[in-house]
């Protein structure tokens, strides 16, 4: 079965200044995986996926994700955040064969301060 | 990109009463449509799993008979919460995938259900 753990609950940062949010993932098969954004009272947005090919992936709003296969993780990072980043972060992952149920992450609540 | 539309986006309902959500994928067929609840502060706990045209695939610990699904389109699905507890108020949000999506699924912006 797959599991994904987010390491990080919650994660203050100042306005301007990089981020970085930690995914890990178990499974003993290949997965795609997905970072999810969202904001208040709302559905989710995908931000970035990986499926294949190149290991660093780039999303929208200026995120990018590396997914390294020998730590079984897949970090978001973005270089410079504003306010607007305010929000739940979610990692998730299905594996290839699993009929696309995704499992999530508990969640990173990012807070950015001006 | 795809949208998928859910209505109500908030709903009161007494205790005892049942309530339906509907989920619509508006610009693509979806061929498989997801149910999610999530609690405040908490993460996405899959409910189950529809293909339209045939029975949901209910995850360990939700009641069937509780939470109705009916994938009747390739462009709707409903998930009727029968006889609500304040238990059961909660946050449900729908995602959908078709072949045009791929693997990818596209979510609903959520209902707010509030049992009293």
């Amino acid at each position: 079965a797959q599991s994904v753990t987010q390491l990080d609950s919650q994660v203050p940062v100042f306005e301007e200044a990089p981020v970085e949010l930690r995914c890990n993932y178990s499974s003993s098969v290949s997965v795609y995986l997905f970072w999810y954004v969202q904001y208040p009272n709302q559905g989710l947005q995908l931000l970035l996926k990986y499926l294949s090919g190149s290991t660093l992936v780039k999303g929208i709003n200026g995120f990018e994700a590396e997914f390294n296969k020998s730590q079984t993780s897949f970090h978001l990072r973005k270089p410079s955040v504003h306010i607007s980043d305010t929000a739940e972060y979610f990692c998730a992952v299905t594996e290839k064969a699993a009929g696309n149920k995704l499992t999530f992450g508990g969640g990173t609540r990012v807070l950015v301060k001006p | 990109g795809a949208v998928v539309s859910q209505h109500p986006s908030r709903v009161i309902c007494k205790s005892g009463t049942s309530v339906k959500i509907e989920c619509r994928s508006l610009d693509f067929q979806a061929t498989t449509m997801f149910w999610y609840r999530q609690f405040p502060k908490q993460s996405l706990m899959l409910m189950a799993t529809s293909n339209e045209g045939s029975k949901a695939t209910y995850e360990q610990g939700v009641e069937k008979d509780k939470f109705l699904i009916n994938h009747a389109s390739l462009t709707l699905s409903t998930l009727t919460v029968t006889s609500a507890h304040p238990e059961d108020s909660s946050f449900y949000i729908c995602s959908a995938r078709g072949r045009r999506t791929g693997y990818e699924q596209y979510f609903g912006p959520g209902t707010r259900l509030t049992v009293t």
